[in-house]
């Protein structure tokens, strides 16, 4: 099994809807959460980080952790062009871990 | 306060070559780890400096070494270089441990091995 999964996309939504983005690990020892957004031909910058179950909210974004089902998640509300990008998932594993990514695309 | 700043921004090197790249991480930062980024692969992680000690190692081969100065600046090695090697060679910082912390990335530097 792969230590970090998510949809490679491309997830396409459209302006003012929500975008929901699922990331599924493997280190059930994990503690520490993140999201990551990369711009084509950028480095990836932190969006949210989550280290308890349940939701954080963080203006137009909410992350959601379930640590018994080993699943973390990111709610983009009325989402933009601007927020066309990739998302990349990210866990304190043995190593910091990243997952593949998923690529959004909102459409105006 | 000044972000993480990689050097070179761009490289072109041949095979059989060795490079050497260079991030200074956010002041107070301790901490220096270093990714590979490549379409197909994703992020993969290299390895990580805290406090002028590797704390841990990704899977790549002994050509690819690092090491961190007092000052918490870190560079990164690669000998013998391969044409798989062509990718984005990306550093982020962070205040503590790179594990439960929250990673600030440089630019990154483009390699391209011909």
């Amino acid at each position: 099994q792969k230590e970090v999964e998510q949809n490679s996309g491309p997830l396409s939504v459209p302006e003012g809807a929500i975008a929901s983005l699922n990331c599924t690990y493997s280190d059930r020892g994990s503690q520490s959460f993140f999201w990551y957004r990369q711009y084509s031909g950028k480095s990836p910058e932190l969006i949210m980080s989550i280290y308890s179950n349940g939701d954080k909210e963080d203006g137009r974004f909410t992350a959601q952790l379930n640590k018994a089902s080993q699943y973390v998640s990111l709610l983009i509300r009325d989402s933009q062009p601007s927020d066309s990008a990739t998302y990349l998932c990210a866990f304190d594993g043995q190593n910091f871990v990243f997952g593949p990514g998923t690529r959004l695309s909102v459409l105006p | 306060k000044a972000g993480v700043t990689q050097t070179p921004r761009y490289l072109i090197k041949t095979r059989g070559q060795q490079v050497t790249l260079s991030c200074s991480p956010i002041s107070g930062h301790r901490s220096v780890s270093w990714y590979q980024q490549t379409p197909g692969q994703g992020l993969q992680f290299l390895f990580e400096y805290f406090s002028e000690t590797q704390r841990n190692k990704g899977n790549f081969p002994g050509r690819f070494s690092g090491r961190q100065f007092s000052n918490s600046r870190s560079e990164m090695n690669v000998s013998t270089l391969e044409l798989g090697d062509s990718a984005l060679y990306l550093c982020a910082s962070a205040e503590g441990p790179a594990t439960n912390e929250k990673l600030f990335f440089g630019s990154g530097t483009q390699l391209s091995v011909l």
